[in-house]
């Protein structure tokens, strides 16, 4: 059975930092790229983070760019994202997602997802 | 970047009735557009990708249409448990957003 476990959240001070953990079982780890998204209470979902399965290609959004690095460990099965500099607008649930391309013409989508941590920046 | 605009915001129906959501994009996206459901506390749930392609497990009663910039989601009998929030996304380019998304309320 596939599982994504996301670990780390916490409440933190506004310009602290943070590390998140999300750790994969049920499936070879090394195959897939994988993302962050997080939803801001009563707001909608957003896209954040993006990493290929060899680290070769990285996105952010323009949200967090500068400030959240993401990485991987393939021989632990572990999906990070450190967040500096943090702020109250990063207060939200955030979720960690496998991707998968099912055609060969198609795209990239987010089939599994854990069921998220929650990062508090209040003072 | 490419704008997704979800509408009606909210819906309000009774089990058993159809549901249909719209997702215009600002551009074109291509049929790369997937359909997500989120309910509070739960992970969001791929339902739709390629604009028209079933997730696994997905049961039938959920179809997606369209292509370039106007797409649908149509629910074709409503069950209590489809009640819940859902959302767009594009994978044409990046960033890749998700629309605001539509609430589907019980009426």
């Amino acid at each position: 059975e596939v599982q994504l476990v996301e670990s780390g959240g916490d409440l933190v001070q506004p310009g602290g930092s943070l590390r998140l953990s999300c750790v994969a079982s049920g499936f070879t780890f090394s195959d897939y790229t994988l993302i962050w998204v997080r939803q801001a209470p009563g707001k909608g979902l957003e896209w954040i983070s993006y990493i290929t399965s060899t680290s070769g290609t990285i996105y952010y959004a323009d949200s967090v760019k500068g400030r959240f690095t993401i990485s991987r460990d393939n021989a632990k099965n572990s999906l990070y994202l450190q967040m500096n500099s943090l702020r109250h607008e990063d207060t939200a649930v955030y979720y960690c997602a496998r991707e998968k391309k099912w055609e060969v013409r198609g795209g990239y989508y987010s089939d599994y997802w854990g069921r998220g941590t929650l990062v508090t920046v209040s003072s | 970047e490419i704008v997704l605009t979800q509408s009606p915001a909210t819906l309000s129906l009774s089990p058993g009735e159809r549901a249909t959501l719209s997702c215009r994009a600002s551009q074109s996206v291509g049929s790369y557009l997937a359909w997500y459901q989120k309910k509070a506390g739960q992970a969001p749930r791929l339902l739709i990708y390629d604009a028209s392609n079933r997730a696994t497990g997905i049961p039938a009663r959920f179809s997606g249409s369209g292509s370039g910039t106007d797409f649908t989601l149509t629910i074709s009998s409503l069950e209590p448990e489809d009640f819940g929030v859902y959302y767009c996304q594009q994978r044409y380019g990046w960033p890749s957003l998700f629309g605001g998304g539509t609430k589907v309320e019980i009426k």
